[in-house]
């Protein structure tokens, strides 16, 4: 079956530092792929998308290509800010009765002043 | 546009008992989905549900179920409640079924605890 697997955590960055999030995924046929953020005592919201291969999602800094050669969707943002301290969850969907949501386990980044 | 909305937002329930949890989507959004969310287990799919009709089911137990009604608004339900159960309970909404482009949108959650 689908199946997501994101780097261990947790990270710990300072201010202003550069952030990767590590994501790989295995799927059959075309997934889209997704970056959530969830932030203590909150639901999970959506940060960024990509429907095919070669696509970059883009939302508040943050950045994650497509790369279906590598089976990848790395998150990355050039200059972390202390309100990005939160857990990202990347997360992939497919079609059909592979149309639910498979998540990553989930890493929790700390930024620190 | 108000978003997705989830009642109640805590639960406490013991050992043995019955629960409902309520969802509502956004509005023009016709597809609802479950999640369940727990330290050990992460993220799992619960069942999606589309024009009232569940078109796809995760891996839980028949004490798992849900409905959606006509103005697409989700209940699910547990019965014979278990301490494993205690998690957050996401609700999501999405256009429409099936199509891996649509975005799902995440309500708050409901918490949980089954003592």
């Amino acid at each position: 079956g689908d199946s997501v697997t994101q780097m261990e955590g947790p990270v710990t960055l300072s201010e202003e530092a550069f952030l990767t999030i590590n994501c790989t995924y295995t799927a059959t046929g075309y997934p889209s792929l997704f970056w959530y953020v969830q932030y203590p005592g909150e639901g999970l919201q959506l940060l960024l998308k990509a429907t095919k291969a070669d696509d970059k999602g883009s939302n508040k800094g943050f950045e994650a290509t497509y790369r279906k050669e590598t089976t990848s969707f790395h998150l990355e943002k050039g200059s972390v800010q202390v309100s990005d301290s939160a857990v990202y969850f990347c997360a992939l969907r497919g079609t059909g009765a592979n149309s639910k949501l498979t998540f990553g386990k989930g890493i929790t980044l700390s930024v620190r002043p | 546009k108000a978003g997705v909305t989830q009642t109640p937002r805590y639960l406490i329930k013991t050992r043995g008992q019955q629960v409902t949890l309520s969802c509502s989507p956004i509005s023009g959004h016709r597809s609802v989905s479950w999640y369940q969310q727990t330290p050990g287990q992460g993220l799992q799919f619960l069942f999606e549900y589309f024009s009232e009709t569940q078109r796809n089911k995760g891996n839980f137990p028949g004490r798992f179920s849900g409905r959606q009604f006509s103005n697409s608004r989700s209940e699910m339900n547990v019965s014979t409640l278990e301490l494993g159960d205690s998690a957050l309970y996401l609700c999501a909404s999405s256009l429409a079924a099936g199509g891996r482009t649509y975005e799902q949108y995440f309500g708050p959650g409901t918490r949980l605890t089954v003592t």
